[in-house]
């Protein structure tokens, strides 16, 4: 199947800094990437669609002033999230359709790990 | 509203006791039901996609059934390697976006 990368695969970071996150497709273009965040023994939450060329879609509750996407190539979507409190320690996993209009499964990344101190 | 709920919560099974998981959805009209496995601290993986009410897939000792108000994954015969959680996702028609329960977390005992 096709293959979704992640960098960096964990990080650790002071509360007020920032940290980005990069995601990936090795072998397939992905004019869309998802973001989603999952906390312990819960369920992956959708933060925002990443749309190559053009802004992300944020789902409601999502800040986008701290949740920056940008997804400037056919394979690169990054997540930067700004100003890193505790609560914003999380899984942060994304993913991406192989085959560009058809939202079939989707292949994921294999997740960042972060924990803001 | 769409929504998806998963259960049991978790489930321990002896190796060979063979059992099935249960995905409930509301969805403004169905696109897809997906099946994925994670590991813990990685991805999930993808295993199954279905579309409409009656469809079946398998694969080694799954299989997912999928009816108009649910899906069931049943595994056969489990093996130590089948432990994983099991979440299971709804796209609508309306949207590309993945709505996933809070799946169900098996544990295969040898």
């Amino acid at each position: 199947g096709a293959v979704v990368s992640q960098h960096p695969s964990w990080v650790i970071c002071k509360s007020g800094t920032s940290v980005k996150i990069e995601c990936r497709s090795l072998d397939f273009q992905a004019t869309t990437m998802f973001w989603y965040r999952q906390f312990p023994k819960q369920s992956l939450m959708l933060m925002a669609t990443s749309n190559e060329g053009s802004k992300a879609t944020y789902e409601q509750g999502v800040e986008k002033d701290k949740f920056l996407i940008n997804h400037a190539s056919l394979t690169l979507s990054t997540l930067t999230v700004t100003s890193a409190h505790p609560e914003d320690s999380s899984f942060y996993i994304c993913s991406a359709p192989p085959e560009r209009g058809v939202y079939n499964e989707q292949f994921f990344g294999p997740g960042t790990r972060l924990t803001v101190l | 509203e769409d929504q998806v709920t998963q259960s049991p919560e978790a489930l321990r099974l002896q190796e060979g006791e063979s059992s099935s998981l249960n995905c409930s959805y509301t969805v403004s009209g169905l696109r897809g039901l997906f099946w994925y496995r994670q590991d813990p601290g990685k991805g999930p993986e993808f295993l199954f996609t279905l579309y409409s009410a009656g469809e079946e897939k398998e694969k080694e000792r799954l299989k997912a059934t999928l009816t108009k108000k649910e899906s069931f994954l049943h595994i056969t015969a489990p093996k130590p390697e089948d432990s994983a959680t099991y979440l299971c996702a709804v796209q609508a028609n309306t949207g590309n976006q993945f709505y996933f329960g809070t799946g169900t977390s098996l544990t295969v005992i040898p």
